[in-house]
């Protein structure tokens, strides 16, 4: 079975360019949550959603945001990119909203220059 | 504020040793518990859990954990390691009044594991 995909691997952006970040959750999950990571740190949460709602929200700006669509895949969106947006991000999915048991994809590379 | 400590940046080892990671964590209510791996260039991989029940948790590749809820603790070990365990370990948890799925990491511990 094919665990969670993320497109694309890798991507250079440019100061107050938009980027959009797509994730394929596990068939069946219906939770998708994604999350940065910064070099040498651990990943910080951005959003979680259910059945195409936000559920939970962590601390960043409203330049963040996301949407799942209704085959549960979900899209991270970026705008007005700052080189500090410069990280890994990680999508990961669960089977329901309360499954705490969550799978992770391999990431996108996002470099800002 | 509710945070995750792992106190040990690095862990050098020699294979077949005995190795212990620390994670510790302050809350204000009861927490979820996890430890996860990742490999160079690659994601996160969920080694053990720990939610309700045992305090000793066993994993996946011989990994093992224990919660302690007097220290707030809930250290990974492993009894004999391989070269193939060398990866960055990252100890999370969630807040069971948080109400969504935030898992919050601490900043990890790299094991290296040399022959």
């Amino acid at each position: 079975d094919a665990g969670v995909t993320q497109s694309p691997t890798h991507l250079i952006k440019t100061r107050g360019q938009h980027v959009t970040l797509r994730c394929s959750p596990i068939s069946g999950h219906k939770s998708v949550s994604w999350y940065q990571q910064v070099l040498g740190q651990g990943p910080q949460f951005i959003f979680q959603y259910y059945e195409k709602e936000e559920r939970g929200r962590g601390n960043f700006p409203d330049r963040f945001s996301a949407r799942q669509f209704p085959n549960y895949s979900s899209e991270l969106n970026v705008n007005a990119l700052l080189l500090g947006d410069s990280a890994l991000y990680l999508c990961a999915s669960s089977l329901a909203f309360a499954d705490y048991e969550q799978y992770f994809g391999p990431g996108t590379r996002l470099t800002v220059t | 504020a509710q945070s995750v400590t792992q106190l040990d940046s690095q862990v050098p080892v020699f294979e077949e040793a005995p190795v212990e990671l620390r994670c510790n964590y302050s809350s204000s209510v009861s927490v979820y518990l996890f430890w996860y791996v990742q490999y160079p260039n690659q994601g996160l991989q969920l080694l053990l859990k720990y939610l309700s029940g045992s305090t000793l948790v066993k994993g996946i590749n011989g990994f093992e954990a224990e919660f302690n809820k007097s220290q707030t603790s809930f250290h990974l070990r492993k009894p004999s390691v391989h070269i193939s365990d060398t990866a960055e370990y990252f100890c999370a948890v969630i807040h069971m009044n948080t109400g969504f799925q935030k898992l919050v990491f601490g900043t990890g511990t790299r094991l290296l594991v040399s022959p």
